[in-house]
């Protein structure tokens, strides 16, 4: 079974410019999730889509980032413009979303992002 | 809100010696709680995982107990090797499907010859 997918693996731009990353699930998989991980910490939630609905984006910037999923299989993050407390790894992780009691997650290898 | 404290590292071990990663955390009702592992240059990996109370999650020699009364899910092995050198995060989700995940800031081990 292929694992979640991530592109590209990594990025540098200069800030105020636009970056998108892209990222798809397992096949199957009805959740997607968008993690951010700055160095030295643990990731955080960005957005959280089931099929293509957004479930949760409480802690997604939104005057900055965007996210989609149009057809409910993979998605795209964008970030526009790019700050230089943006610089951090982007990780994509999906989900069955159908599990009664618990639903693993499984992650992508991420995108290490470098603002400069 | 939910939230995971691990201790800090790095945490240097000589191969072969026993390793506790302590983790606790704070949630509303009862999470589901895992360690990922991240190994240099890698995704995030699940390690284990336990669902409720007393659970014992276990993989490749590493254990974690569920300790609902004192909200603790400590990452123990009892002889690491070289390889096992990686960041190891502690996460909880609530129950229910589809819940994000809540991670600790990650410990890294690096355990040498």
């Amino acid at each position: 079974e292929a694992g979640v997918a991530q592109s590209p693996r990594y990025k540098i731009i200069e800030k105020r410019q636009s970056v998108a990353f892209w990222c798809n699930p397992i096949s199957g998989h009805a959740t997607l999730y968008w993690y951010q991980q700055i160095l030295g910490q643990g990731p955080k939630l960005l957005i959280q889509f089931q099929n293509n609905g957004v479930v949760d984006d409480s802690q997604l910037p939104k005057d900055r980032f965007s996210a989609e999923r149009l057809k409910g299989v993979d998605s795209t993050l964008k970030i526009q413009p790019a700050k230089l407390e943006d610089s951090a790894v982007y990780l994509c992780a999906s989900s069955s979303g159908t599990s009664g009691r618990t639903d693993t997650q499984y992650f992508g290898p991420g995108t290490r992002l470098t603002v400069l | 809100g939910n939230s995971v404290t691990q201790m800090e590292g790095p945490v240097t071990l000589s191969e072969e010696a026993f390793l506790t990663i302590n983790c606790t955390y704070t949630a509303t009702g009862y999470p589901s709680l895992f360690w990922y592992v991240q190994y240099p240059g890698e995704g995030l990996q699940l390690l284990l995982k336990a669902t409720k109370a007393d659970d014992k999650g276990s993989n490749k020699g590493f254990e974690a107990t569920y300790r609902k009364e004192t909200t603790s899910f400590h990452l123990e092995k009892g002889s690491v090797q070289v390889s096992d050198s990686a960041v190891y995060f502690c996460a909880l989700q609530n129950t229910g499907t589809a819940s994000k995940l809540t991670f600790g800031t990650g410990t890294r081990l690096q355990v040498t010859l």
